[in-house]
């Protein structure tokens, strides 16, 4: 099993321009997650997908879309990067516990580096 | 507002000596805590995950326990190595609310030889 995966690994864009972060995963988990970790900083939540069909606002949504593809992929677009969104960006996933009640174990990904010149 | 707070910030010690990480929170409805541990340039992995009736859970070297009173916990690291430099993530999700888990700023711990 590889997990949770992430492409690309590096990225360098210069402002205005457009690019999608990939993420899948092959535990079979019902929901997914794409965070920043800007340097000094914790995670923070951009988007997550509680199920395959549904996505809901993080903490930082502004300037990024999501789709989730089918179960096991969750992409985040940038639609015209900004050097504010310069960071590291993680991906994650996990299962709910007693349907959803309460966040369970994520699995994260190793993340994609992104300068936004 | 929900709230993470771990100190110290980081934190230097040497190799073979123990150490204790705190996480103070104020989640509510609490529903579990969970530390991380993250290597320089990798995602976080998961240590330890405890819900409201667990008080202290071990994984190897490392211990957390759980006051849910105080809403407080902590993450024992017993004979420390080298491996161990790394930032330590406290994370604290909410019942009903399980999307959008709070995070710690994480503490960074290194070992010296």
């Amino acid at each position: 099993n590889a997990g949770v995966t992430q492409t690309p690994k590096f990225q360098v864009l210069k402002t205005g321009q457009s690019m999608t972060l990939q993420c899948a995963q092959d535990m079979n988990h019902n929901s997914m997650y794409w965070y920043r970790q800007d340097p000094g900083m914790g995670l923070r939540l951009i988007y997550y997908s509680a199920s395959e069909g549904t996505t809901d606002k993080g903490e930082v949504p502004n300037g990024y879309n999501v789709s989730r593809l089918n179960k096991r992929e969750f992409s985040l677009r940038l639609e015209s990067a900004a050097p504010s969104q310069t960071s590291v960006y993680f991906c994650a996933s996990s299962e709910w516990g007693l349907a959803g009640g309460y966040a369970n174990e994520q699995f994260f990904g190793p993340g994609t580096r992104l300068t936004v010149l | 507002k929900n709230q993470v707070e771990q100190s110290p910030q980081s934190l230097i010690i040497l190799e073979g000596k123990n150490c204790t990480l705190q996480c103070n929170y104020t989640v509510s409805p609490f529903s579990n805590l969970r530390w991380y541990k993250q290597d320089t340039g990798r995602g976080p992995v998961s240590l330890t995950i405890m819900t409201f009736s667990e008080n202290t859970k071990s994984n190897g070297r490392y211990t957390a326990t759980l006051d849910a009173d105080t809403k407080q916990s902590s993450l024992h690291i017993t004979a420390s190595q080298l491996s161990d430099s790394a930032s330590y993530i406290c994370v604290v999700s909410a019942w009903g609310n399980a999307g959008k888990s709070t995070f710690g700023d994480g503490t960074t711990l290194t070992v010296k030889p």
